[in-house]
C-alpha cells in the first residue's frame, strides 16, 4: 500500500516550457488535492477534485489546469511555465469532502522554472 | 472567512525538555483543527486533529494539543522533546461544510543536544 505516490520527484523548466505532475493514490479515496508550498507562507490550494468527474479551482489556479483522469489519479498541468511557479507541489487525498477528515499526503515534487 | 496564525516560526529546545508550538485560529463556523508535520524533504503527516469531541486531544509520538475557544487557541505541546522531534509543523483549521483547508504559515523546530 503505497498510499499517494508524485512524479517526477524533481523538474527543471525553462520559462514557457509545459509539463504535467503526476499523482495516484491507492486508498480508494474519492477526493484530491494539489497545493503549492512556498517559503513562509504554508500550504495554498491550487485546484481540488470532491469525487471522480469533478475539479474546481482552489486559492490560487491561475497558470494551472487539472485533469481527474479517475479515481486513482489527479494530475496537474503548467501550460506555459514562469519562474513565478517555482516551488514545493504536493498532491494529497482524502476519503470523501467532510471538514474532519485527514488529509494523506506525497513526497512532493520540486519544481524548479529558469 | 477562516484563517490561522502560528506565533513563531522558529522554536529551539534542548533534547528532553518541553515543546509548546502556538497556533491562533479565527473562524465563522465550529472549526476543526489539526497538527500536521513535515520531516525534511517529506510530505506532511498527521499529528492530531480536534473535531468538537474532546478539548484536549493526544496524537501520534506524545504531543497533544488543547482547544481553547474562549482564546481562539489551539497550542501543540510535548512534555519532553526528542531529536528525531526537529521538523516544521503546521496548525490547519477547517471549517464549513467541505474539506477547504487553511494552512499557517508553520514552525520550525529545532531540537539541540
Amino acid at each position: 500500500n503505497a498510499g499517494v505516490t508524485q512524479t517526477p520527484k524533481f523538474q527543471v523548466l525553462k520559462t514557457g516550457q509545459s509539463m504535467t505532475l503526476q499523482c495516484a493514490q491507492d486508498m480508494n479515496h474519492n477526493s484530491m488535492y494539489w497545493y503549492r508550498q512556498d517559503p513562509g507562507m504554508g500550504l495554498r490550494l491550487i485546484y481540488y477534485s470532491a469525487s471522480e468527474g469533478t475539479t474546481d479551482k482552489g486559492e490560487v489556479p491561475n497558470g494551472y489546469n487539472v485533469s481527474r483522469l479517475n479515481k486513482r489519479e489527479f494530475s496537474l498541468r503548467l501550460e506555459s511555465a514562469a519562474p513565478s511557479q517555482t516551488s514545493v507541489y504536493f498532491c494529497a487525498s482524502t476519503p470523501g469532502t467532510g471538514r474532519q477528515e485527514t488529509q494523506y499526503f506525497g513526497p512532493g515534487t520540486r519544481l524548479l522554472v529558469l | 472567512a477562516q484563517s490561522v496564525t502560528q506565533l513563531d516560526s522558529h522554536v529551539s529546545v534542548s533534547e528532553g525538555t518541553p515543546v509548546l508550538l502556538r497556533c491562533n485560529y479565527s473562524s465563522s463556523y465550529s472549526p476543526s483543527l489539526f497538527w500536521y508535520v513535515q520531516h525534511p524533504n517529506k510530505g506532511l503527516q498527521l499529528l492530531l486533529k480536534y473535531t468538537s469531541a474532546a478539548t484536549l486531544v493526544k496524537g501520534i509520538n506524545g504531543f497533544e494539543a488543547e482547544f481553547k475557544k474562549s482564546e481562539t487557541s489551539f497550542h501543540l505541546t510535548k512534555p519532553s522533546a526528542h531529536m528525531s522531534d526537529a521538523a516544521e509543523y503546521f496548525c490547519v483549521v477547517s471549517s464549513g461544510g467541505f474539506q477547504k483547508l487553511v494552512f499557517g504559515t508553520g514552525t520550525r523546530l529545532l531540537v539541540s543536544p
